[in-house]
């Protein structure tokens, strides 16, 4: 079975920092990485996503994330974060094969500072 | 296109009533999600279907819980009789299955409150 977890429930940081917010799996099987947004009162949206090919992915706002298979990680970063950033990251993991079903993380809470 | 379109928003009710929650997925999508996110457990699949058919209903917590999926544009997930501890937010979502990945698009959710 696949699960993910998130040790980062939340993380604060001023505006115009560097955020890296983590995310671990396990998995025996070949899967897949995806990083969602959750804005308040909104439901979630993909930010960005690891299918194969290039470690580093890069998605919206600015976010890119790097996918390190012997570490089992999956670790989001943002060079200098935005007010609006200020929301709910969650990383979910998914077989690459024989499953619609996506594992979802329980967050890590982002509050960016003034 | 709309997006995932779920009702109520926001659901307040009383304990032993029955709640039915409203879903619509995105026009051709062939997969349908519902989702339960609470403070406690975080976002739990509850019930996934393919085709309007149940796929995996591992995730639904009671017999109080039922999904129906009567045709490819709609969707219910009912409880009843509802409790407190059903109070969370169902979030609904819709995915087509393409080049061996399917990407969800999740709906605003219904923001359930059981007295």
């Amino acid at each position: 079975a696949q699960s993910v977890t998130q040790l980062d429930s939340q993380v604060p940081v001023f505006e115009e920092a560097p955020v890296e917010l983590r995310c671990n799996y396990s998995s025996s099987v070949s899967v897949y990485l995806f990083w969602y947004v959750q804005y308040p009162n909104q439901g979630l949206q993909l930010l960005l996503k690891y299918l194969s090919g290039s470690t580093l992915v890069k998605g919206i706002n600015g976010f890119e994330a790097e996918f390190n298979k012997s570490q089992t990680s999956f670790h989001l970063r943002k060079p200098s974060v935005h007010i609006s950033d200020t929301a709910e990251y969650f990383c979910a993991v998914k077989k690459s094969s024989g499953t619609y079903k996506y594992i979802f993380g329980t967050g890590t809470r982002l509050k960016v500072l003034a | 296109d709309a997006g995932v379109i779920q009702s109520p928003r926001h659901e307040v009710t009383e304990m032993g009533q029955e709640v039915t929650l409203r879903c619509k997925p995105i026009s051709g999508h062939n997969s349908l999600f519902w989702y339960r996110q609470t403070m406690m457990r975080g976002l739990e699949l509850l019930i996934y279907f393919n085709n309007n058919v149940p796929i995996d209903d591992s995730g639904m917590p009671e017999d109080r819980f039922s999904a129906k999926m009567p045709n490819a544009s709609f969707s219910t997930l009912k409880i009843q009789p509802s409790e407190p501890r059903d109070s969370a937010v169902y979030f609904c979502a819709s995915s087509i299955l393409a080049g061996g990945y399917n990407e969800q698009f999740f709906g605003p959710g219904t923001r359930l409150t059981v007295l």
